[in-house]
C-alpha cells in the first residue's frame, strides 16, 4: 500500500543554517507523483513542488532543492541558509497513477528558524 | 483573484446537530478534495470529486457526506457531528485529478463538544 514517512516530527536551526527534510515514500506503482506543500503558522497551506517518478533530477529553486533518489524511494527537501521566515509545516505527499484521485500526506515536519 | 473559499472559518457545535462547511471556487477547476488535519497524523483526504455528480471515498469518509451538484461548490455535510470530528479541514482544487497541484482553501477549524 501507498505510504509517506517524513521521521523528523520537528526540526530546530539557527537562521543561515541549511536543512534537510526528509520524504520516504512505499509504492507499488511504476509511475506516481511527489510533492511538497508548505503550512507557514497563518495555516494555509501553500504548493512548493511536483515530481514525477520518471524524472529523477534534482531541482532547484532559489534557496530550496529538492533531492529524488527512487533508488532509496526518497524526495528529501533542503533549505539553505534558512531564514525565520522558513519555519513551517512543511507535507512531503504521494499520488499513485492508477489512482491519481488520492493524494497521500505524510505526517508533516515542523521547522523552527530562530535568529 | 483564483481562490477556493470555505465558510466558516472556525464552528463550535454539540455532538448531534448537523452542519455544512461549504467549499467554492472560481478556477472552473474540474477536481475538488476534503482533507482532514489531525496533530501527528497529517492531512488525511475525507472525500474527492473528479467532476460534477462524481464523487468517491477517501481514506476517512465516516461521518461525512459530501455533494458536488455544481462544478464550482464542493460542501461537507457533518449528519451528526461527534467529539471525533473535532479537527481542521481544508477543501482544495485542481485543473484535472490529484496528480496536479491543488489550491487549498483556508481551513475551517471545527469543534464539536
Amino acid at each position: 500500500a501507498q505510504k509517506v514517512t517524513q521521521a523528523q516530527t520537528e526540526i530546530s536551526v539557527v537562521e543561515k543554517e541549511d536543512v534537510t527534510l526528509d520524504c520516504v515514500y512505499e509504492t507499488r506503482d511504476t509511475t506516481y507523483y511527489l510533492f511538497w506543500y508548505k503550512q507557514p503558522p497563518s495555516g494555509e497551506l501553500v504548493f512548493l513542488i511536483r515530481r514525477n517518478s520518471f524524472d529523477e533530477q534534482n531541482e532547484i529553486s532559489g534557496r530550496y532543492s529538492w533531492n529524488f533518489q527512487k533508488s532509496t524511494s526518497s524526495f528529501n527537501f533542503t533549505i539553505t541558509a534558512s531564514q525565520v521566515v522558513d519555519s513551517a509545516v512543511y507535507f512531503c505527499a504521494l499520488s499513485e497513477s492508477y489512482n491519481t484521485d488520492k493524494l497521500i500526506f505524510g505526517t508533516g515536519t515542523r521547522l523552527q528558524v530562530f535568529p | 483573484e483564483a481562490q477556493v473559499t470555505q465558510n466558516p472559518r472556525y464552528l463550535i457545535t454539540v455532538t448531534g446537530k448537523k452542519l455544512t462547511v461549504t467549499c467554492s471556487q472560481n478556477m472552473n477547476h474540474e477536481y475538488m478534495s476534503w482533507y482532514r488535519q489531525d496533530p501527528g497524523l497529517g492531512l488525511r483526504q475525507i472525500y474527492y470529486s473528479m467532476n460534477v455528480e462524481v464523487t468517491d471515498k477517501g481514506d476517512v469518509p465516516e461521518g461525512y457526506k459530501v455533494s458536488r451538484k455544481e462544478k464550482r461548490n464542493f460542501p461537507l455535510i457533518l449528519e451528526s457531528p461527534s467529539p471525533n470530528q473535532t479537527s481542521l479541514y481544508f477543501c482544495a482544487s485542481s485543473p484535472l485529478a490529484g496528480y496536479n497541484e491543488q489550491f487549498f482553501g483556508p481551513g475551517t477549524r471545527l469543534t464539536v463538544l
